[in-house]
């Protein structure tokens, strides 16, 4: 199957400060990728869709200036989490879906954030 | 609106038991189907998949029957592993829309030895 990545897989990072998280698709090209949100033992909830060379549409509730969404090429979305706070500590995962297999949709490893 | 609902956990199995995880959708026209599992601290990674009514997805032991008559896409395994412990997640992507997939809310499984 197709190959998301993210980087990195672990981050920790200080209240007030900024972190990027990336998702690569490595053996397809994707215009669309999708970032979700993961609290402990819940189900994934999707922040926003990222539109590679367009602005990403955010879900309900998502501040989009507080998580910014670049999706700059065909195989690079990045997901800015700015002035973090502890409450924004979690599991952020990517995902997209190559064209011609039927929709599947393929996830990156996850990126655990700890705001300290 | 599309939805996904599945069992709730956790699941509890010692192993070499049957499994049977139940997820039904409800859905417009002719989603794809997919389970999906998460390992402790991991993202998902695709289990298996059905893109038409009675298409049987399998993977590892793992298999997922797509049927349009009951809207279910039950994921079964006849001899459960420890390693088989994880969360199981259903999910349904609406063909020719936005391509954004509707997840269930996940079911734990637990195998002991």
């Amino acid at each position: 199957g197709a190959v998301v990545s993210q980087h990195p897989s672990r981050v920790i990072c200080k209240s007030g400060t900024s972190v990027k998280i990336e998702c690569r698709s490595l053996d397809f090209q994707a215009t669309t990728m999708f970032w979700y949100r993961q609290f402990p033992k819940q189900s994934l909830m999707l922040m926003a869709t990222s539109n590679e060379g367009s602005k990403a549409t955010y879900e309900q509730g998502v501040e989009k200036d507080k998580f910014l969404i670049n999706h700059a090429s065909l195989t690079l979305s990045t997901l800015t989490v700015t002035s973090a706070h502890p409450e924004d500590s979690s599991f952020y995962i990517c995902s997209a879906s190559p064209q011609g297999e039927g929709n599947t949709i393929y996830f990156g490893e996850g990126s655990w954030l700890t705001v300290v | 609106g599309n939805s996904v609902t599945q069992m709730e956990g956790p699941v509890t199995l010692s192993e070499e038991a049957f499994l049977t995880i139940n997820c039904t959708y409800t859905a417009t026209g002719y989603p794809s189907l997919f389970w999906y599992v998460q390992y402790p601290g991991e993202g998902l990674q695709l289990l298996l998949k059905a893109t038409k009514a009675d298409d049987k997805g399998s993977n590892k032991g793992f298999e997922a029957t797509y049927r349009k008559e009951t809207t279910s896409f039950h994921l079964e395994k006849g001899s459960v592993q420890v390693s088989d412990s994880a969360v199981y997640f259903c999910a349904l992507v609406k063909s020719g829309g936005s391509y954004i997939p509707t997840f269930g809310r996940g079911t734990s499984l637990i195998v002991h030895p």
